[in-house]
């Protein structure tokens, strides 16, 4: 049984250009969640996903949007690229209850 | 707002030493707590969960305690190896469900052998 899933594992961007992450979740999962680490820090809640709709919303800009499949994968977009998004980027599945996170995709914006 | 702080912000022991690593809380009304590790560059791999109605759990050589009221968990690791070296994270979650978990900044852990 696979984990979960992201892609890429690296991506580099110029400041201003925009970016889709993408996430698969564990099997059977239905709820995705997405986060933010910036280097040394802890994760931050971006926001979560149930049933193709954002269920609920950490303290970030609107240049984050999201989207859920009927598959139940996602995709974490970010508009207008700022320097301070270089980050670890996690996406985290559950049915649920506990999350399983998956192993990040690093953003580095140039 | 909940804020998770995690002390110390590094630690470096000698292979074989029993260690603890702290996290507090400041908003009681939690649902769950839970420990992470985390290789450098890599996701989050669960280490314990620990209900809100539990006091501790305990996996192999690793044991964590809550304490609601006072708003504090131990991560305690018995007999530390090499492999232990990684950075360890605490987490709660909300209070209805897991939606919202707020992480601290972690314990970055060097085991020397």
């Amino acid at each position: 049984d696979a984990g979960v899933t992201q892609s890429p594992t690296h991506l580099i961007k110029t400041r201003g250009q925009q970016v889709t992450l993408r996430c698969s979740p564990k099997s059977g999962h239905d709820t995705v969640s997405w986060y933010q680490q910036a280097l040394g820090q802890g994760p931050q809640f971006i926001f979560q996903y149930y049933e193709e709709e954002e269920r609920q919303r950490g303290n970030f800009p609107d240049r984050f949007s999201g989207h859920q499949f009927p598959n139940y994968s996602s995709e974490l977009n970010v508009n207008a690229l700022l320097l301070g998004d270089s980050a670890l980027y996690l996406c985290a599945s559950s049915l649920g209850g506990e999350q399983y996170f998956g192993p990040g995709t690093r953003l580095t914006v140039t | 707002k909940q804020e998770v702080t995690q002390i110390p912000a590094a630690l470096s022991v000698p292979e074989g030493e029993n260690l603890v690593l702290n996290c507090s809380f400041t908003d009681s009304a939690i649902y769950n707590l839970q420990w992470f590790r985390q290789d450098p560059g890599k996701g989050l791999t669960s280490l314990l969960l620990i209900q809100s109605s539990q006091r501790e759990q305990t996996s192999g050589r690793l044991n964590a305690s809550l304490d609601k009221s006072s708003g504090r968990s131990t991560l305690y690791i018995a007999a530390s190896q090499p492999g232990d070296s990684a950075t360890y994270l605490c987490a709660v979650w909300g209070l209805y469900n897991n939606n919202d978990m707020r992480f601290g900044a972690g314990t970055r852990l060097t085991v020397k052998p």
